[in-house]
């Protein structure tokens, strides 16, 4: 089983729509996870933490199961600008590493 | 930007060449990394630096070797490479290890012929 795992889509959506990602990771002593994005050609960049709680940035919307081991990113009123992959982050047990899924393409479309 | 410069920032080389990547970092961190990425991989740690002492090396083949000279700056030194070290080899940089934010540089595009 991979550490993290990701549907790699990609997902075409218009834009306007509201579309969700979905990870799965396999430690249970995992600490804290992440969404990062990685726009085409470039690096990956800091999207949002995930909390345990549940945090919202405007049309963002991240979620996390700790008993289920999964976590989400929901994105609202999909801008073409939001076109680029998600990485979904976890820091593992030892706490002093960040494992990467292999993200998920989003395509918003005109 | 994020204050993580690389150079080169794409590079050819041979099978018996001997070349280097460098990474510099302006923010101020201790920790540094080397990741690689491959088309449909997930981003691999290579190399973790912190307080310019390594602290991890993930069963990384002897043929990339890493330097840190002091916390801002990082090279991977790189000798005899496969074709299939072919990819993009990204520096990361973060104020203390494990810390959930990286701060990574543009990525070195690397193709062995």
């Amino acid at each position: 089983r991979k550490e993290v795992e990701q549907d790699p889509g990609p997902f075409n959506v218009p834009e306007g729509a509201t579309v969700a990602f979905n990870c799965t990771y396999s430690n249970s002593a995992s600490q804290s996870f992440f969404w990062y994005r990685q726009d085409c050609r470039k690096e990956p960049k800091l999207l949002m933490s995930v909390y345990s709680s549940g945090n919202e940035d405007g049309r963002f919307t991240a979620q996390l199961n700790r008993a289920s081991q999964y976590i989400s990113l929901l994105i609202r009123d999909s801008k073409l600008s939001d076109s680029a992959t998600y990485l979904c982050v976890v820091n593992g047990g030892s706490g002093d590493k960040l494992t990467f899924g292999t993200g998920t393409r989003l395509a918003v479309r005109p | 930007e994020t204050g993580v410069t690389q150079t080169p920032r794409h590079l050819v080389m041979g099978m018996t060449n001997k070349k280097s990547l460098k990474c510099e970092q302006h923010l101020g961190h201790n920790a540094m990394y080397w990741y690689k990425q491959s088309a449909k991989k997930p981003l691999e740690l290579m190399f973790v630096y912190n307080f310019k002492e390594q602290t991890e090396n993930n069963s990384v083949p002897s043929r990339f070797s890493p330097e840190c000279p002091n916390s801002s700056h990082l090279f991977l030194h790189l000798h005899t490479l496969q074709p299939e070290d072919s990819a993009l080899y990204l520096c990361a940089s973060s104020p203390k290890i494990g810390a959930g934010e990286q701060f990574f540089g543009p990525g070195t595009r690397l193709t062995v012929l």
